[in-house]
């Protein structure tokens, strides 16, 4: 079976301070992979996916990168944290195959401070 | 502008009672609608999906209804339980140029009181 992993879990950072968040997903090969935002009282924003390995496709523009260095890794990056970048991020998968289903990871929450 | 709108914000209904969600999209063109139960501080996770020709789809006691013509949809849950107390999401999404585009609502915060 299919899981998919974030880490960490919770994380504070002070302004200013870089970011690295992972997401690994294990049973699968090649997935489409997707970093979300949640903030509160507000939807899902979706601010990168990946088809594969290396290919990294932005929705907003933000100080956010994302990479993808294996095919099962996707990693959430800033170099410099906003107050704004508070929020919950979520990773999620969905087989190259199907149309539909996503499935999402327990996700992180970050405070900027 | 592709936009999901969910209503209420917010319910909170008794332990044992039924209640229903509503969801009303601006998406085009129309893929699937999917409805994802979101437990605070987790990640979403799926109910049901329903394409265009898909008026109903049960999930246990959740039933979600599509009316692609008036672009609304309700999640109906049935017999609520405490476990039940979640935000409930739903998620509208278009296919354009080979991509698949999802439009995320706010949710509804459901809370069930014993």
């Amino acid at each position: 079976s299919q899981t998919i992993h974030q880490w960490p879990a919770t994380l504070v950072q002070p302004v200013g301070s870089p970011l690295s968040l992972e997401c690994t997903v294990e049973g699968t090969s090649n997935p489409n992979l997707y970093w979300y935002r949640q903030a509160a009282g507000r939807g899902l924003q979706l601010l990168f996916y990946s088809v594969g390995i290396g290919q990294i496709s932005s929705e907003v523009p933000q100080n956010l990168s994302a990479s993808r260095p294996q095919d099962r890794q996707f990693i959430l990056s800033s170099k410099k944290l906003l107050l704004s970048d508070s929020g919950f991020y979520l990773c999620a998968w969905n087989p190259t195959s199907t149309d539909y289903e996503q499935y999402f990871g327990p996700g992180t929450r970050l405070t900027v401070t | 502008k592709n936009q999901v709108e969910q209503s209420p914000q917010s319910l909170i209904i008794l332990e044992g009672k039924n209640c229903t969600l509503q969801c009303n999209y601006t998406v085009s063109p129309f893929s699937n609608l999917r409805w994802y139960k979101q437990d605070t501080g987790r990640g979403p996770v799926s109910l049901t999906i329903m394409t265009f020709s898909e008026n109903t789809k049960s999930n246990g006691r959740y039933t979600a209804t599509l009316d692609a013509d008036t672009k609304q949809s309700s999640l109906h849950i049935t017999a609520s339980q405490l476990s039940d107390s979640a935000s409930y999401i739903c998620v509208v999404s278009a296919w354009g140029f080979g991509n698949e585009k999802l439009t995320f609502g706010t949710g509804t915060r459901l809370t069930i009181i014993p």
